[in-house]
């Protein structure tokens, strides 16, 4: 996804937050989400946010987005080893639906 | 189980070969998509489609051709396979577009 971006690795350590982060490009993008893949598995949707939101809360996750900037984040609090996974951020084209992935943050958590 | 179901789970192949793989969901979502999965560069879309009957092309569509003659199954056909396309396929659907979709679990194909 060349237009969805994201910081290939981010290491932390059990307990503590973490924060990725993503940008895009098309302003016309209507949901844009959240994705994790387990090693060997498939991708699960975490969490999703509406473009005319700014922040949606669900239990440890938050997903931040400021529009003007064309710029998402997705904060885990009390980060676990369980939570150890690719993170993909995703946006669903305006014009088309067709979902566009970034390349994926490697969450590594430490105990 | 409600769900998409990929197959096979991974296949070794000689270049110049023909190959299908196969993706059916039974939740009767009219949106369907392939992806692959290379290393540093996240999934990229390779083709999708919007309802049964209609196709489009993604990100990266040469190489590799679609179809949806109904709503539960859509196959993608590599016709005649190279190194380049040695990857781990994953195939989505959803309710209709802009909603969340669902994946399967992956083909992981390795072409020699």
């Amino acid at each position: 996804g060349e237009d969805v971006e994201q910081s290939l690795f981010l290491s932390v350590r059990e307990g503590d937050s973490s924060v990725i982060n993503c940008t895009y490009t098309d302003s016309s993008s209507t949901y844009l989400y959240w994705y994790k893949q387990e090693p060997g598995a498939g991708l699960q949707l975490l969490t999703y946010i509406f473009s005319n939101m700014d922040m949606k809360q669900d239990q440890r996750l938050t997903v931040l987005l400021n529009k003007k900037d064309k710029h998402l984040s997705l904060r885990i609090a009390d980060t676990q080893t369980g939570d150890s996974a690719i993170y993909f951020c995703a946006e669903s084209r305006g014009n088309t639906g067709k979902l566009i992935f970034g390349q994926g943050t490697t969450l590594q958590v430490k105990p | 189980i409600a769900g998409i179901t990929q197959a096979p789970t991974s296949q070794i192949l000689a270049a110049g070969r023909r190959m299908t793989l196969r993706c059916t969901q039974d939740m009767r979502h009219n949106a369907m998509y392939w992806y692959r999965q290379d290393l540093g560069l996240g999934l990229r879309l390779i083709h999708y489609s919007n309802t049964a009957g209609t196709t489009g092309k993604g990100e990266v569509p040469d190489g590799y051709s679609v179809s949806r003659a109904n709503t539960d199954d859509f196959p993608l056909t590599l016709a005649s396979a190279v190194p380049s396309q040695t990857s781990v396929y994953f195939c989505a659907s959803s309710e209709q577009m802009n909603t969340e979709a669902f994946f399967g679990q992956g083909t992981r194909l390795t072409v020699v």
